[in-house]
């Protein structure tokens, strides 16, 4: 299993561009999470979801969308870079009732 | 979620046994205690987690008190590659792993 992929790895943006952080997992878990982290910070929850079809917004949500058309995507959308929204990216996933979250790599994205 | 806190900062020798402090004195009877760990700004791991009592596994053990107001993680013989930031992280058992609230965590330097 490669478990979460992510991708790119890095990513430099102008302010305003639009782009998608894409992400997927081979393990057949129905939740998927991203998270975001600062330099020197924890990570912080942006948006998840419970399956296909359904998202929810976590602590930091705006300026981002995201959708869950298959069980094994979760692709995070950037609408308006914006230079806030420099940091690494973090996709997770689990499976329902699971204790444990399993991460990506990370995506490092930089607005200028 | 109860709010935890842990020093920034240990150091330890390396073979020696590394034992990492959690204070989460509003944790609530149905919270559970999770400990992840993030290598040099990769994804965080999983570790362990424990409710009220003590667990252990393959990479480290979590000590929790009886009263449940704190917990220590122990690493038993510490190498230069468990050198990483530790996050320790309080979620109701009935809540979903997808929506973990990291603090700022433990950065845990081990040295020769």
């Amino acid at each position: 299993n490669a478990g979460v992929t992510q991708t790119p790895k890095f990513q430099v943006l102008k302010t305003g561009q639009s782009m998608t952080l894409q992400c997927a997992q081979d393990m057949n878990h129905e939740y998927m999470s991203w998270y975001r982290q600062d330099p020197g910070m924890g990570l912080r929850l942006i948006h998840y979801s419970v399956g296909a079809g359904i998202t929810d917004q976590g602590e930091v949500p705006n300026g981002y969308n995201v959708s869950r058309s298959t069980t094994e995507d979760f692709p995070l959308r950037l609408l308006s870079a914006a230079p806030s929204q420099t940091s690494v990216y973090f996709c997770a996933s689990n499976r329902q009732g699971g204790n444990t979250q399993y991460f990506g790599p990370g995506t490092r994205l930089t607005v200028l | 979620d109860a709010k935890t806190t842990q020093p920034p900062s240990m150091d330890c020798a390396e073979g020696r046994a590394a034992n990492l402090p959690c204070n989460h004195s509003t944790i609530s009877g149905n919270e559970y205690v999770y400990w992840y760990r993030q290598i040099h700004s990769q994804g965080p791991q999983y570790i362990i987690h424990g409710l009220k009592n003590n667990e252990t596994n393959e990479m480290a053990s979590l000590i929790i008190t009886e009263d449940r107001k704190s917990s220590t993680l122990i690493l038993p013989h510490a190498t230069l590659r468990d050198t990483a930031v530790y996050y320790c992280i309080v979620r109701p058992s009935t809540g979903t792993a997808s929506k973990l609230t990291f603090g700022t965590g433990t950065r845990l330097q081990v040295t020769l």
